[in-house]
């Protein structure tokens, strides 16, 4: 069965800190793509990035960044030098045949100034 | 690119009214449409996937006759809660996916969402 965990549920940083978001998947197609998004207070899931299984090279943009590793089934998150305004909900998803997305339990980032 | 609309943003209804709920695709064509339900504290869960022209697919647990759902078009989807009674109250959430490649960084196989719609039924 295929299945998303984010074992973090909730996190509090002070601005400026790093903080890296767990992300530990379960499938067993070869072929799948892992998401990331973002839920703000007002409710929208903000699409952050997009990863396929054949694609294993870390991606940076701005203070984001993202560490994929099929080996240990994990695709975490890291946000470098946090802003309040990074304060949200994330939630990492994988991707079924047919597009269905499996989410994990959502990991609540709160950045206090 | 890769704008997605829901209508109302916010719903009060009394309890055995119908409320419908619109889900647009502003600049792109979707040829999938998804609902979700959000409960509070809580993670997402899909109600029922959506194609252009065919009937919808619920998951197993969610109603198809308490909840309708049309995509009539490549750009609307919407979800009509018929009867709607207290414990219907939640945050629905649609997504799009589909768009030409090149049009949103994500790609087809990428859900873009609405702004969710909060419904409320006394």
């Amino acid at each position: 069965a295929q299945k998303v965990t984010q074992a973090q549920t909730e996190i509090s940083v002070v601005e400026k800190e790093d903080v890296t978001l767990d992300c530990v998947y379960e499938t067993r197609d070869t072929t799948y793509y892992l998401f990331w998004y973002k839920q703000p207070p007002s409710g929208e899931l903000v699409f952050l990035i997009r990863r396929n299984s054949f694609d294993e090279q870390n991606e940076i943009s701005g203070r984001y960044s993202w560490n994929f590793q099929k080996s240990t089934s994990s695709f975490n998150f890291t946000i470098t030098a946090s802003q309040v305004v990074d304060s949200a909900v994330y939630f990492c998803a994988l991707s079924e045949k047919g597009g269905k997305l499996i989410f994990g339990q959502g990991t609540e980032l709160s950045v206090k100034p | 690119g890769a704008v997605v609309s829901q209508h109302p943003s916010w719903v009060i209804c009394k309890s055995g009214t119908s409320v419908k709920i619109e889900c647009r695709s502003l600049d792109f064509q979707a040829t999938t449409m998804f609902w979700y339900r959000q409960f509070p504290k809580q993670s997402l869960m899909l109600m029922a996937t959506s194609n252009e022209g065919s009937k919808a697919t619920y998951e197993q647990g969610v109603e198809k006759d308490k909840f309708l759902i049309n995509h009539a078009s490549l750009t609307l989807s919407t979800l009509t809660v018929t009867s709607a009674h207290p414990e219907d109250s939640s945050f629905y959430i649609c997504s799009a996916s589909g768009g030409r490649s090149g049009l949103a960084r994500g790609g087809r196989e990428t859900q873009y969402f609405g702004p969710g719609t909060r419904l409320l039924v006394l």
